[in-house]
């Protein structure tokens, strides 16, 4: 099975722009968790789709929000972007039950100027 | 709060030896942990999992104990070869009906060799 794929891996944006991060699940996944990573907070939990709709919301500010659509992908933006957003942002899939092993994508990295 | 903390931030091991990672956690409501490898610019990776109602599983050259009394949870690498030098994340997820993890600060695991 093909694992998580997250597009694009790298992304470079001005302060005041918004962006969109993509995530394939693995194949039969239906449950996508966002986090994100910076060196000073480590990993935090975003949020959590599962079958199109936000199970779990992490402790970040209204301008991150997310989607998942009826194929299981999910798609994260960011409003109004800031230097504090710059990080690793990380999805993840697992199976239908809460629960059960998460598996990472490689990330997409963003730099906020 | 809940938290998920390492109490050693570096690990130094000479190739051959055995390492022991450790972790502890706030939550005693939490059912499920899981440890992770995060190799430089790539997402964390799966190694090994454990629920709270056992104390010690095995993989491929790999033991996670878990000790509920002190809520403290351990990786041990045996015969620790240079490839396994990376930041180790241990998680728990705390129950209900979500995937929320909680992530630990990770341990930077050095192997000389």
């Amino acid at each position: 099975k093909a694992g998580v794929t997250q597009t694009p891996r790298y992304l470079i944006k001005t302060r005041g722009q918004q962006v969109t991060l993509s995530c394939s699940p693995i194949s039969g996944h239906r449950s996508v968790s966002w986090y994100q990573q910076t060196p000073g907070q480590g990993l935090q939990f975003l949020f959590e789709y599962f079958s199109e709709t936000q199970r779990n919301k992490g402790n970040f500010p209204g301008r991150f929000s997310g989607r998942q659509f009826s194929n299981s992908r999910s798609e994260m933006n960011v409003s109004t972007l800031e230097l504090g957003d710059s990080a690793l942002y990380l999805c993840a899939s697992s199976s239908y039950r809460a629960g059960e092993t998460q598996y990472f994508g490689p990330g997409t990295r963003l730099l906020v100027l | 709060g809940e938290s998920v903390g390492l109490h050693l931030p570096t690990l130094s091991v000479q190739e051959g030896d055995n390492s022991i990672i450790n972790c502890a956690y706030s939550n005693s409501a939490s059912d499920y942990f899981i440890w992770y490898k995060q190799e430089s610019g790539k997402g964390p990776q799966f190694i090994i999992d454990i629920r709270s109602n056992m104390d010690k599983r095995q993989g491929q050259r790999v033991t996670v104990l878990l000790n509920k009394t002190v809520k403290h949870l351990s990786l041990q690498i045996a015969a620790t070869q240079p490839g396994d030098s990376a930041v180790y994340f241990c998680a728990e997820n705390n129950g209900g009906a979500t995937n929320k993890l909680i992530f630990g600060t990770g341990t930077l695991l050095a192997v000389q060799p």
